[in-house]
């Protein structure tokens, strides 16, 4: 079946421009997560949907950037007013459920340069 | 907060080698713990985990012990081939009510040459 797909897969912007990444996760899976990995560095979590409860947003490094979850299917993670920091590899993933013992399936990423 | 310590890289052994990747995690609670792995050009894709203490994960002749003692989830494989280049992840996940936040070491790169 379809793993989990993210678009666009490279996303080159200009500072101060706004932009929206998108996550479509495996179909049944309840638990989606979105990482940050900038070059040379682990993955950092942003933001975690479980079902219908209140996404965990303690990752989300400042207030410019926000997700939604729409339907518990489609995810769209938001950067306003991109800063260079900003660049990185954005993953998305998604799981069964949200248990700790669950795998997670990662998407191929989405790269984004800010200039 | 929670974190993990994996073994800096990059790694390079000949074919055949055994090979260790030391990983340390500190949690507040009792995570279960896993390796993913990206081959080149690939994304991430899980390697192994365990879910309590002493369980040993294994797959693709890797292996690790969840060690409680030591906190530790040392990646190892006794003879490495050159299909093993990768970058390989240490990860741990919590339950209850931190479910669903994960953490990631630096991740270190292994390659294997013939």
């Amino acid at each position: 079946g379809a793993g989990v797909s993210q678009s666009p897969s490279n996303k080159v912007t200009e500072k101060g421009k706004d932009v929206e990444l998108r996550c479509d996760p495996i179909s049944g899976h309840t638990a989606l997560y979105w990482y940050r990995q900038s070059l040379g560095q682990g993955l950092e979590f942003l933001i975690y949907f479980q079902g219908n409860s209140a996404p965990d947003k303690s990752g989300l490094p400042s207030d410019r950037f926000s997700a939604e979850r729409t339907g518990g299917s489609v995810s769209t993670l938001t950067i306003q007013r991109t800063q260079q920091e900003d660049s990185a590899v954005y993953l998305c993933a998604s799981s069964l459920e949200g248990l700790a013992g669950t795998e997670q399936f990662f998407g191929p990423g989405t790269r984004l340069t800010v200039l | 907060g929670d974190s993990v310590t994996q073994m800096e890289g990059p790694v390079t052994l000949s074919e055949e080698a055994f090979l260790t990747i030391n990983c340390t995690y500190t949690a507040t609670g009792y995570p279960s713990l896993f390796w993913y792995v990206q081959y080149p050009g690939e994304g991430l894709q899980l390697l192994l985990k365990a879910t309590k203490a002493d369980d040993k994960g294994s797959n693709k002749g890797f292996e690790a012990t969840y060690r409680k003692e030591t906190t530790s989830f040392h990646l190892e494989k006794g003879s490495v081939q050159v299909s093993d280049s990768a970058v390989y992840f240490c990860a741990l996940k919590m339950g209850g009510a931190n479910a669903g936040k994960s953490t990631f070491g630096d991740g270190t790169t292994l390659t294997v040459k013939p």
